[in-house]
């Protein structure tokens, strides 16, 4: 039984550039939550996705978005990169309505 | 608005016990969750409390009092490979947001 995979797992950009972040979810699990986390602090709810519609949003910009597709993976792009962007992204995967969170390893974003 | 608090760092011996706090400030929420984090790693999940009272599972408890806006993390026999960051997270009623606390370090000793 597979678990949360990302890809990819490493990536450096350039600021203002775009990029497009890539999750599958555990087998069985509807929905996928993204999270940002800067070094030395806890997950920052970016937003949540099921039956492939975003379904809550955290305090992030609109340079944030993403698309869940029917097979319930889910991507996450960000526009207009700044240098305040580069984190660890991590998606994380339940049934809906559940609070048992399976993570991903994350995709460790570098924007210079 | 929700927040979480823990205490950033604690340190404990080898085969010791230990006990890690979560305060929080929110509307209402489902429960209380405890994800584990080692360096480098993605966060695994440890336990959840939805209800009020101790979940035990194996050398981890975890317990929730809602009256008083607490719950705890206790890691029993504590392990070397237990050094890692532990952080409380809820769901919010209101708007189903799930929100993290900073996360505890948790150093031990041999």
């Amino acid at each position: 039984d597979a678990g949360v995979t990302q890809s990819p797992t490493h990536l450096i950009k350039t600021r203002g550039q775009q990029v497009t972040l890539r999750c599958s979810p555990k087998s069985g699990h509807d929905t996928v939550s993204w999270y940002q986390q800067a070094l030395g602090q806890g997950p920052q709810f970016i937003f949540q996705y099921y039956e492939e519609e975003e379904r809550q949003r955290g305090n992030f910009p609109d340079r944030f978005s993403g698309h869940q597709f029917p097979n319930y993976s889910s991507e996450l792009n960000v526009n207009a990169l700044l240098l305040g962007d580069s984190a660890l992204y991590l998606c994380a995967s339940s049934l809906e309505g559940g609070d048992e969170q399976y993570f991903g390893p994350g995709t460790r974003l570098t924007v210079t | 608005g929700q927040s979480l608090e823990q205490p950033s760092e604690v340190t404990a011996v080898e085969g010791a016990i230990v006990q890690i706090n979560c305060t929080y400030q929110t509307s209402g929420f489902y429960g209380l969750s405890w994800y584990q984090q080692h360096d480098g790693g993605a966060p695994t999940f440890l336990s959840y409390n939805g209800l009020d009272g101790l979940e035990e599972t194996g050398r981890f408890s975890s317990f929730l009092s809602r009256s008083d806006s607490y719950g705890y993390l206790l890691l029993q026999e504590l392990q070397m490979k237990d050094s890692a960051s532990y952080f409380c997270a809820v769901r919010g009623k209101r708007d189903d947001k799930i929100i993290f606390g900073k996360g505890t370090r948790l150093h031990i000793l041999p």
